[in-house]
């Protein structure tokens, strides 16, 4: 069975940096892509960021460009989300998905249940 | 404002079939699969449909997907109240380089 859990999230002022990570099991973690979106409270999904297998391809949204960085760890079987200069339009429950193929074109086919990042003064 | 445009609800009675649909454009829908989750109130997202019409296993049969041109449909048919739920279609972008969603359908059995 697929699992990923998120950590990391919390209460973080403006400007700061929070770092989230996603551990995975119940599949063989590097031969898929892996993704970070997230969900503002009472809103839809937004994409933030995708990794391909091996770290050889990386992208993100044009709304954390530049502030955020997506890393992945396969001998830990873990993935990361560094996010700095954090914004309160940041404020989202941040799930960690698993690509279905090894390039990040494709989209998700499990999700973990999602940390909360809380961004306010 | 989101790239993939669906409409915000969508509501049947038990037993019906509904409809959901998913409007993108050539860098998005026209030229890449088609995505469609489930979110439960309260839960993750849950995928329904993957690459247009392919349904994962354990999921059940009343759930089918198709894509044409630039537009996607998920259809659900014998509507159960479990059903209730939001809806999400999602699909890579060339021109914008990432995932794109639709703003999610909330689907009301009545």
């Amino acid at each position: 069975e697929v699992q990923l859990v998120e950590s990391g999230g919390g209460f973080v002022q403006p400007g700061r940096s929070l770092r989230l990570s996603c551990v995975a099991s119940g599949f063989t973690f590097d031969d898929y892509a892996m993704h970070w979106v997230r969900q503002a409270p009472g809103k839809g999904l937004e994409w933030v960021s995708g990794i391909t297998w091996n770290s050889g391809g990386i992208a993100y949204a044009d709304s954390v460009k530049g502030r955020f960085t997506i890393s992945r760890d396969n001998a830990k079987n873990s993935l990361y989300l560094q996010m700095n200069s954090l914004r309160t339009e940041d404020m989202a429950l941040y799930y960690c998905a698993k690509g279905t193929t090894v390039t990040y074109r494709d989209p998700f086919d499990h999700w973990g249940q999602g940390t909360l990042v809380t961004v306010s003064s | 404002q989101s790239v993939l445009t669906q409409p915000p609800s969508a509501s049947g009675t038990p037993g019906q079939r509904v409809t959901i649909s998913c409007s993108g454009s050539s860098s998005n829908i026209g030229s890449n699969y088609v995505y469609w989750y489930q979110q439960l109130p309260g839960t993750a997202p849950k995928l329904l449909i993957s690459r247009n019409n392919q349904r994962p296993s354990g999921v059940p049969d009343r759930f089918s997907g198709s894509k044409s041109g630039t537009s996607a449909s998920l259809a659900i048919s014998g509507l159960r109240s479990e059903d209730e739920a939001d809806y999400y279609c999602a699909a890579w972008d060339d021109s914008l380089s990432g995932v794109v969603f639709g703003g999610g359908t909330k689907l009301t059995v009545l």
